[in-house]
């Protein structure tokens, strides 16, 4: 009973750096999120998909980018990883917009 | 003002105790609202939504008002296993239906 699967759970890169973090539901959710999680602050949206080929921006979308080519798939891309990028990443996955979004276990990021 | 404000916490407790968490929403069209669980380093999990009438699952209560914009979550006879951060979310109707705004969360210990 997969769920919500990300990779990889941990990654340490270099200022200037690019990495793709991967996320695939199993759920056949329409909805896919991307939060990003800082110590002692709330979850913040940073993009998300209604659907395969839809994706739009969150609350704090600069410095990534994502797609949806699947119902399945949705990566985050970082280009020019930054310091400020140093966070806790959280997929998400719901049915519908005001179902329960089941997340996945997170990649931690730290950007040296 | 904060979209989604909660208690600061932290919250230490015995074994046993009753506590209660506060939540405050700025959006008044908001329209559904949900208490979510993270335990650390791990990834946040549905405790339970939160009805307009008040809803119950086992020790935990639920509340909402909607005219002061307030939702609770009272826990009764706390369990060591209740340690964790409490996340109040609400969702936002019409043309962000899709998103759902976290609380910055509440940590609570529950001491032997």
């Amino acid at each position: 009973n997969a769920g919500v699967t990300q990779t990889p759970k941990f990654r340490i890169l270099k200022i200037g750096q690019s990495m793709t973090l991967q996320c695939t539901q199993d759920m056949n959710h329409n909805y896919m999120y991307w939060y990003r999680q800082d110590p002692g602050m709330g979850l913040k949206l940073i993009y998300y998909s209604v659907g395969a080929g839809i994706t739009d921006k969150g609350e704090v979308p600069n410095g990534y980018n994502v797609s949806r080519s699947t119902t399945e798939d949705f990566p985050l891309r970082l280009e020019l990883a930054a310091p400020s990028q140093t966070s806790v990443y959280f997929c998400a996955s719901s049915y519908d917009a005001g179902g329960e979004a089941f997340f996945g276990q997170g990649t931690r990021l730290t950007v040296v | 003002r904060k979209e989604v404000e909660q208690d600061p916490g932290p919250f230490n407790v015995p074994e046993g105790a009753t506590v209660a968490f506060n939540c405050t929403y700025s959006n008044s069209a908001s329209q559904s609202f949900f208490w979510y669980r993270q335990d650390c380093r791990k990834e946040p999990k549905l405790l339970m939504s939160v009805y307009s009438s008040g809803n119950e699952d086992g020790r935990f209560t639920a509340q909402l008002n909607r005219a002061s914009q307030y939702i609770s979550l009272l826990i009764r006879d706390s369990k060591l296993s209740d340690s964790a951060t409490y996340l109040c979310v609400v969702r936002e109707s019409g043309g962000s239906n899709y998103k759902l705004t976290f609380g910055k969360g509440t940590l609570l210990t529950v001491n032997p």
